[in-house]
């Protein structure tokens, strides 16, 4: 069974442009996690996602982000016009129920010139 | 969420156990106490959860305070491949909400050789 996979695991983009991420869940997981790590800083939550429904996006920042998990194919996060502040580490988790154990992507790498 | 509080970092020798504390005086009885670590560039990892009673799994013990307020990770024989961030986390049962996790500043193992 593989194991929550991002790609790309390292995205360039100038400013103003557009970064698509994805994440591809665990195998029988429909519960999907994003998480942000800004440089030298913890992991804050930004999106919970449930089969084609948004559960909790409280730490999702109001402009230019956008998360979704369609019935078909990965979840993907989407960040307009990105500014150099958005350069961080995204990672991924996915659950197969609410409440139990979250298991981790290796990450994608944004870096915002 | 209630908070949690843990040392900044702690260092440990190789092949020694580490016990790695966790203080959470504001935990309610509904509370999991989680614990996740972080290896360098990779995403977290799951390491073990508790209610009340001590855990024991192949990675770690888990032993809980009596009232609670605090809980103690325990790494039997460190290697060099514990070195990472280690995260003590509060989950709360059947959050209708939300399934968030909230991760602190951790504590930073070193482990020397």
């Amino acid at each position: 069974n593989a194991g929550v996979m991002q790609n790309p695991r390292h995205l360039v983009r100038r400013r103003g442009q557009e970064a698509r991420l994805r994440c591809s869940p665990m195998k029988g997981h429909s519960h999907v996690y994003w998480y942000r790590q800004l440089p030298e800083e913890g992991l804050k939550f930004m999106v919970y996602l449930q089969k084609e429904n948004i559960i909790d996006e409280s730490g999702m920042p109001k402009e230019r982000f956008s998360a979704e998990f369609p019935k078909e194919g990965p979840s993907i996060l989407r960040i307009q016009q990105v500014v150099r502040g958005d350069s961080a580490a995204y990672f991924c988790a996915s659950s197969p129920q609410m409440g139990s154990e979250q298991f981790f992507g290796p990450g994608t790498r944004l870096t915002v010139l | 969420d209630a908070k949690t509080t843990q040392p900044n970092s702690m260092e440990s020798n190789e092949e020694e156990p580490v016990h790695l504390p966790c203080n959470h005086s504001t935990i309610s009885g509904t509370d999991y106490i989680h614990w996740y670590r972080q290896l360098p560039s990779q995403g977290p990892e799951y390491v073990i959860h508790g209610l009340t009673s001590n855990v024991n799994n192949r990675m770690a013990s888990l032993a809980i305070a009596e009232d609670r307020k605090s809980s103690t990770l325990i790494l039997h024989r460190a290697t060099l491949r514990d070195a990472a961030v280690y995260y003590c986390i509060l989950r709360r049962e059947k959050k209708s909400s939300g399934d968030k996790l909230t991760f602190g500043t951790g504590t930073r193992l070193a482990v020397r050789p």
